[in-house]
Order: structure tokens, then C-alpha cells, then sequence
């Protein structure tokens, strides 16, 4: 079974430029993750779905950030302008919602992310 | 609120020697606990996780981590390191039975010299 794909691995662009990362879950899987890694840093989740909701987008900085997860599948997250200090690595996981023991808990599955440099 | 604390950002062990990797959390119930490791380039993986019941978890390349609620610690373990083992590593906290919330801790950059 294929993992959590991201696309593309690595992204170099100057400031004010915008920039888009696409990443598709694991078949069957309900919740999907963005996080943003910087360096040295664990990582910070940025926005999650529920299927095609938006359920916690809190730490989203929404004047240049925005996401969308149309038919609750595939996923895209979009930076315009972005800035020098969005450089990162940007993580997509998903995960699906199990019971065990009367209670409920999932496990993330990571993509590869993908490294944004920005000049 | 919750919160991950890996206290040691950075270790160095020879290889064959034994680890441990320490992590505490802060949280109000048991939660559900998760070591992943992360090589350079690349993205999180799995090496176990705790939810209920045996408090000591068998994960994959032969680590091991306890839960000990008295301490709010899941310290990561391996008794005999390898060279392929350098990464960074990253203690995750979920909390139970609202699904799907996550806090990763900060890593700790694991180097282990012949």
C-alpha cells in the first residue's frame, strides 16, 4: 500500500513569490495533517481536516496561508507571498480514527515533506 | 494545556553502547504516547506507540520505551546501538477520545560514533 505521497520534494523561491504543496493521504484514511518543521524543531501542526472540514486551523496564518481538501481526499496548502522565514519543511500525515479498550486513538502516518527554501 | 519536553537536544553515543532517550509530558489523563524517528530528508516514522495496558512497548529496529505515570515520562530505549540509528528523534503526545490532536516535542539529534 502506498504511504503519504507530498509533491514536489524540494521548492527554492524568491520572497513575494507564491508556492503550493500537494499531498495525498493513505486510501481510507479521514485526517489529514499539515505541519510546518522548522529547523531543529519538531513539528507544528499548521491545519487539520476531517475529511473536506477544516476542523483546527488556529495556527494557520491565514493573511498568506490557506488550504483547501476538496471531495476529502488530496490536499493542497498555499503560501502567497511567502516570506524568508517560511523557509521549512512542510509535512503532510493522515490518520484513521480506530477504538481499543473503550477508548478512541489514531496513529499519523508521515509523508516525506517537502524542504522550502525561499530567497 | 498540553505539552512534550525532550530535555536533551542533542546525544552522543559510540556504537554498541546503550540508549536512552528521555521525554516527559504534561497532561491532565493518560494519553497516548508515540516515539517516531526522522532521518535527514525525510519525513516521520513510526517506531512505537503506547495506548493502554502494558506499560513497557516493543517497537521496530529493537526499541523499547516505558510508560511511568508517576513520572509522566515514555523514555525511548535501545540496548545495543547501531550506526544507522543517527537521526533526530520525536516524542508525540495525542490526547484519547478526542481523536486526533497531536504535540510533538522539540527532538533530540541522536549521533553515534564507531
Amino acid at each position: 500500500e502506498a504511504g503519504v505521497v507530498q509533491s514536489p520534494r524540494y521548492k527554492i523561491i524568491e520572497k513575494k513569490q507564491p508556492v503550493a504543496f500537494w499531498c495525498n493521504p493513505i486510501s481510507g484514511h479521514n485526517t489529514l495533517y499539515w505541519y510546518r518543521q522548522n529547523l531543529g524543531q519538531g513539528p507544528e501542526l499548521l491545519i487539520r481536516y476531517e475529511n473536506e472540514e477544516a476542523v483546527d486551523d488556529s495556527q494557520l496564518p491565514k493573511d498568506r496561508f490557506s488550504a483547501e481538501r476538496l471531495k476529502g481526499v488530496d490536499s493542497t496548502l498555499k503560501i502567497q507571498p511567502a516570506e524568508l522565514g517560511d523557509s521549512a519543511v512542510y509535512l503532510c500525515a493522515s490518520s484513521f480514527l480506530a477504538r481499543r479498550a473503550g477508548r478512541q486513538y489514531n496513529e499519523q502516518f508521515f509523508g516525506p515533506g517537502t524542504r522550502l527554501t525561499v530567497l | 494545556a498540553q505539552s512534550v519536553t525532550q530535555p536533551d537536544i542533542h546525544i552522543t553515543v559510540s556504537e554498541g553502547a546503550s540508549l536512552e532517550l528521555r521525554c516527559n509530558y504534561s497532561y491532565g489523563a493518560t494519553p497516548y504516547l508515540f516515539w517516531y524517528v526522522q532521518s535527514p530528508g525525510q519525513g516521520l516514522q513510526l517506531l512505537l506507540k503506547y495506548f493502554s495496558g502494558d506499560t513497557l512497548v516493543q517497537g521496530i529496529k529493537g526499541f523499547e520505551a516505558e510508560f511511568k505515570r508517576s513520572q509522566s515520562s515514555f523514555n525511548l530505549r535501545k540496548p545495543s546501538v547501531h550506526w544507522s540509528d543517527a537521526a533526530e528523534y520525536f516524542c508525540a503526545v495525542g490526547r484519547p477520545n478526542t481523536g486526533n490532536q497531536f504535540y510533538f516535542g522539540t527532538g533530540t539529534s541522536l549521533t553515534v560514533i564507531p
